[in-house]
C-alpha cells in the first residue's frame, strides 16, 4: 500500500541552529500539505502545494519557516533559526484532490509517520 | 469562533463498550466535509471515517460510525465494541470548500483510553 514518507522520524536541535524536514507524498498525489501539531494540539496547516506551487502559506512563519516543492513531487520544509517553541510533530500529507477533480473527490488526506523535533 | 470543537479532552471506556466521541463544527458554507482520524502515540494520523454535507445517510466503516446531526452541527463518531488497540488520540476536522484549495481544520482532539 502506498504511503507518504517522512525523514528523519525524530530530530533534536539547539536553538539558532538550521533543521530540515522532508517528505515524500505517496506517486500521483498533486496535493501536499505541511502540519505542525503542538503537544496537547491538534494539527495546523503550514502550507499547502499544487504540484510545485504555493496555494496557502498563510500561517507559515516566513521570517524563519521556508517550504519548497521544486518538482511537485517532494518536499522540504526549513527552519532557520530554530527557535524553542518550535518544539512539535511536524505532519506531511498529500491528496489527490486537485483543482480539476475537488467536486467530485472528498479528498481524503493521507498522513506520514510525522518527525517530531525538540529544539533545546 | 472555534470551527471544529471537541469538548472531551480525555475518555476512559471499558473494554467491548461502545463510546461516542463528541465533535460540533461551524460553517456557513452548505457544502463540507467532515472527518474523523486517529493518532496512537506512534504520531501517525490514521483516517477513520468522512461524512459529507450532503450524504443523506450516517457513514459506517466497519466498528466506526459517524452520527451526522446536520441541525445541530454534530458529528460525533461511535465506536461499537471497543478494544485495547483503539487507545489513542482522536481529532475531529472539517474541510470547506476553496476550488481545490481545501484544507482542513482540526479540533484539540480527545484521549480515548480503552480499560482491560
Amino acid at each position: 500500500e502506498a504511503e507518504v514518507a517522512q525523514s528523519p522520524r525524530y530530530k533534536i536541535t539547539e536553538k539558532s541552529q538550521a533543521v530540515a524536514f522532508w517528505c515524500d507524498p505517496i506517486s500521483g498525489h498533486a496535493t501536499l500539505y505541511w502540519y505542525r501539531q503542538i503537544l496537547g494540539q491538534g494539527p495546523e496547516l503550514l502550507v499547502q502545494f499544487q504540484d510545485e506551487s504555493v496555494v496557502d502559506d498563510s500561517q507559515l512563519p516566513k521570517d524563519r519557516f521556508s517550504a519548497e516543492r521544486l518538482k511537485g513531487v517532494d518536499s522540504t520544509l526549513k527552519i532557520q533559526p530554530a527557535e524553542l517553541g518550535d518544539s512539535a510533530m511536524y505532519l506531511c500529507a498529500s491528496s489527490s484532490t486537485s483543482r480539476d477533480t475537488w467536486n467530485v473527490d472528498f479528498g481524503e488526506q493521507y498522513f506520514g509517520p510525522g518527525t517530531r523535533l525538540t529544539v533545546t | 469562533a472555534q470551527k471544529i470543537t471537541q469538548t472531551q479532552p480525555g475518555m476512559f471506556v471499558q473494554e467491548k463498550e461502545a463510546v461516542t466521541l463528541d465533535c460540533t463544527y461551524d460553517t456557513s458554507d452548505p457544502s463540507y466535509g467532515l472527518f474523523w482520524y486517529k493518532q496512537p502515540s506512534s504520531g501517525e494520523m490514521i483516517f477513520l471515517i468522512y461524512q459529507g454535507s450532503y450524504d443523506q445517510q450516517n457513514a459506517t466503516e466497519g466498528r466506526y460510525s459517524l452520527n451526522f446531526q446536520k441541525a445541530r452541527k454534530s458529528a460525533n463518531l461511535v465506536i461499537s465494541a471497543s478494544q485495547l488497540g483503539d487507545s489513542a488520540m482522536y481529532f475531529c476536522a472539517m474541510r470547506e470548500p476553496n476550488f481545490g484549495n481545501e484544507k482542513l481544520t482540526f479540533g484539540t482532539g480527545t484521549r480515548l483510553t480503552i480499560i482491560p
